[in-house]
């Protein structure tokens, strides 16, 4: 299994700002994944990068609110752009194992815009 | 992708054995079922996958009958620490869509 780590582990942030989450895991992936999960609530993929590439967003994200970027195998952020209260939540990056299908995820970076 | 339907929630006592059945009336062929616990504050946490049959580990066990439209998480002898969100998933490769979960309550 990897082992994921997330900057901030959690942030306090005034609308209309941005803030920048560092997912750094312990060995090379290919594919990284951000996840959003709003209080009580499931997870809800954002997007999809894999190194060397645009990263994948699904349905209701776009990349000019949520930029990605994949320097390498081993890192990503994701910054999350002129912030509203909306956009408080808990921000989870995972890696797919390289065994199989199950993803591995960081602790989460809670974030909350005020 | 195939939908899943688990309870909303469930309750047991310390030292019973718990299933949480997943419904997945769409799976597809090539789809992999997974399961992850998650604890408040934490990001979710691979338990087990499989296919078909039955799959165990050290943790749990997976039951799939033979037309994969449900799952059964079987958890043995549960204590209080079990207490979390498990989540049942269907699919392969990147796409990874989350349900509901089910809140399991564990209870001295």
């Amino acid at each position: 299994s990897a082992v994921i780590s997330q900057k901030p582990s959690r942030d306090i942030c005034q609308r209309g700002t941005s803030l920048t989450i560092q997912c750094q895991v312990d060995s090379q992936v290919t594919m990284m994944f951000w996840y959003r999960q709003q209080p009580g609530q499931s997870l809800t993929l954002i997007a999809t990068a894999n190194q060397g590439s645009e990263a994948t967003y699904e349905s209701g994200f776009v990349i000019d609110k949520f930029p990605i970027s994949r320097p390498n195998l081993t890192f990503s952020t994701l910054t999350v752009s002129n912030m509203s209260p909306e956009d408080s939540s808990i921000y989870l990056c995972s890696v797919e194992a390289t065994s199989g299908y199950e993803q591995y995820f960081g602790p989460g970076t809670r974030l909350t815009v005020t | 992708l195939a939908k899943t339907t688990q309870p909303i929630s469930m309750d047991s006592y310390e030292g019973q054995e718990v299933n949480i059945t997943c419904s997945h009336n769409n799976i597809a062929t090539n789809d992999y079922i997974t399961w992850y616990q998650q604890f408040p504050s934490q990001g979710p946490r691979f338990i087990i996958q499989g296919y078909k049959t039955k799959v165990t580990n050290e943790v749990a066990s997976l039951f799939i009958p033979a037309d994969r439209k449900s799952s059964t998480l079987s958890l043995p002898r549960v204590s209080l620490s079990d207490t979390a969100v498990y989540y049942c998933l269907v699919g392969g490769g990147f796409k990874t869509i989350f349900g509901a979960g089910t809140r399991l309550f564990v209870k001295a």
